[in-house]
């Protein structure tokens, strides 16, 4: 059963574009909903996070829309560069899972040049 | 810069053999996390712990255990190894909310 899930789990998009990754979950005690950019070869790294408390997180050229309502998500990256290319991990913790942290399957981006 | 070491970075081991995967972290937090990576399945919760002496059962913990011995380290041991666990496997500390993860070890079971 999986608790968060990620879609598309593959996207490319030419650089100057948006891209837009969707993430949706289960628990609705979830309260903390961190995203995490990983490059090969690398472990994850935190990129942006939201409390469910709020309906937007603005970092730069990334931002965060939630929706607690839907239990939705989603990761907008702006005027993406080559350098964005990388798997894109949703995750979430919090509420009856305490500090468990669960993540999606990711979501493998591509910008082409 | 907070610090989490994995060892080792690359691992062969044979079916039925014991595997002992080692974490470190300089971070002082108190949770400590094991996760398998497998193409279309993203980040799987094997084990975790909340503090030295303290272990508690992830989303996929069959075949696994795990061992807290110190604040800093955290040991995720496959009794009997099987060609299924070949996958990266990642270790990772909790700070506040975030999760600072190590480089992973590739484990093949051959």
């Amino acid at each position: 059963q999986q608790q968060v899930r990620q879609s598309p789990q593959s996207l490319t998009v030419w650089e100057g574009e948006t891209a837009i990754l969707n993430c949706s979950y289960e628990d609705s005690t979830f309260n903390y909903f961190p995203w995490y950019q990983q490059f090969p070869g690398e472990g994850p790294a935190l990129l942006i996070s939201i409390r469910s408390v709020s309906d937007k997180k603005e970092d730069g050229r990334f931002t965060i829309f939630f929706n607690k309502r839907e239990k939705k998500l989603s990761l907008h990256i702006t005027d993406s560069q080559p350098g964005d290319s990388a798997t894109y991990f949703c995750a979430a913790s919090g509420g009856t899972g305490g500090y468990k942290v669960v993540f999606g399957s990711g979501t493998r981006l591509l910008v082409s040049p | 810069e907070a610090a989490v070491t994995q060892s080792p970075r690359n691992k062969v081991a044979v079916t039925g053999g014991k595997v002992t995967l080692s974490c470190n972290q300089t971070n002082n937090h108190n949770n400590m996390y094991w996760y398998r990576q497998d193409t279309g399945h993203g980040l799987r919760l094997i084990h975790y712990s909340y503090g030295a002496g303290s272990t508690e059962k992830g989303d996929i913990p069959d075949g696994y255990k795990a061992s807290r011995p110190s604040q800093e380290n955290f040991s995720l041991i496959l009794e009997l190894a099987t060609p299924s666990q070949t996958s990266v496997y990642f270790c990772a500390s909790g700070g506040q909310n975030t999760l600072y993860f190590g480089a992973g070890t590739r484990l093949s079971v051959l």
